[in-house]
């Protein structure tokens, strides 16, 4: 079993829908919850941070954490075509730099 | 402000040489990260290092793997003897101070063995 756990997709939704994406993991002691977008041959762009659990919000997108279930969510809204990308989750615990990531969701937002 | 800076962006090589990939951290920040991303699978930790020290290799292979940050110039990670199954995209990342600050990704190597 992997650590992360995250639906590769693809996700294809029409522009204007909500898009939430997910991960589970499996490891209690990860604290530090980011969210990464990854366009097509480049590198991943952070786009949400969270220490533990919660909820955080930044503009269109809101990122939630609930650690007694081991999962976490980004959500989209308002989602555009330039959303289309490949949104990776990554984790690590307390006092580690080794961000332990899924395999990434591939979203199209359909014009 | 220029962000995490690589190169090449693309690298090809014959079975038995050498890869050589250079990585520039953003201004400021004197940690840095290697990560591979194969094929379908998620980036995986490879080595961590700061200014002329190698702080943890634990993800990278023991054999013909090194990597090192010297007081002047680039992170260099370097595959002696390139074998097709290390055909990846090789990430580098860096941070401001703590090793626990956020990590900033460049734009990665696509490093293809023929």
């Amino acid at each position: 079993q992997k650590e992360v756990e995250q639906d590769p997709g693809p996700l294809s939704v029409p522009e204007g829908a909500i898009v939430s994406l997910n991960c589970t993991y499996s490891n209690s002691a990860f604290q530090y919850f980011m969210w990464y977008r990854q366009y097509s041959r480049k590198g991943p762009e952070l786009l949400m941070y969270t220490y533990s659990s919660g909820n955080k919000e930044d503009g269109r997108f809101t990122a939630q954490v609930d650690k007694s279930s081991k999962y976490i969510s980004l959500f989209i809204r308002d989602s555009q075509p330039s959303d289309s990308a490949t949104y990776l989750c990554a984790m690590s615990d307390s006092g580690t730099y080794k961000y332990i990531f899924g395999t990434g969701t591939r979203l199209k937002v359909l014009a | 402000n220029a962000g995490v800076m690589q190169n090449p962006r693309h690298l090809v090589r014959r079975r038995g040489q050498e890869a050589r990939l250079r990585c520039s951290p953003m201004k400021g920040h004197s940690h840095v990260y290697w990560y591979r991303q194969l094929p379908e699978e998620g980036l995986k930790f490879m080595v961590y290092l700061q200014k002329e020290n190698i702080i943890d290799e634990s993800g990278m292979p023991k054999e013909r793997f090194s990597a090192e940050f010297p007081k002047e110039g680039p992170s260099i990670l370097r595959i002696q003897q390139v074998v097709r199954g290390d055909s990846a995209a090789y990430f580098c990342a860096s941070s401001p101070r703590a090793a626990q600050e956020t990590q900033y990704f460049g734009p990665g190597t696509r490093l293809l063995v023929l």
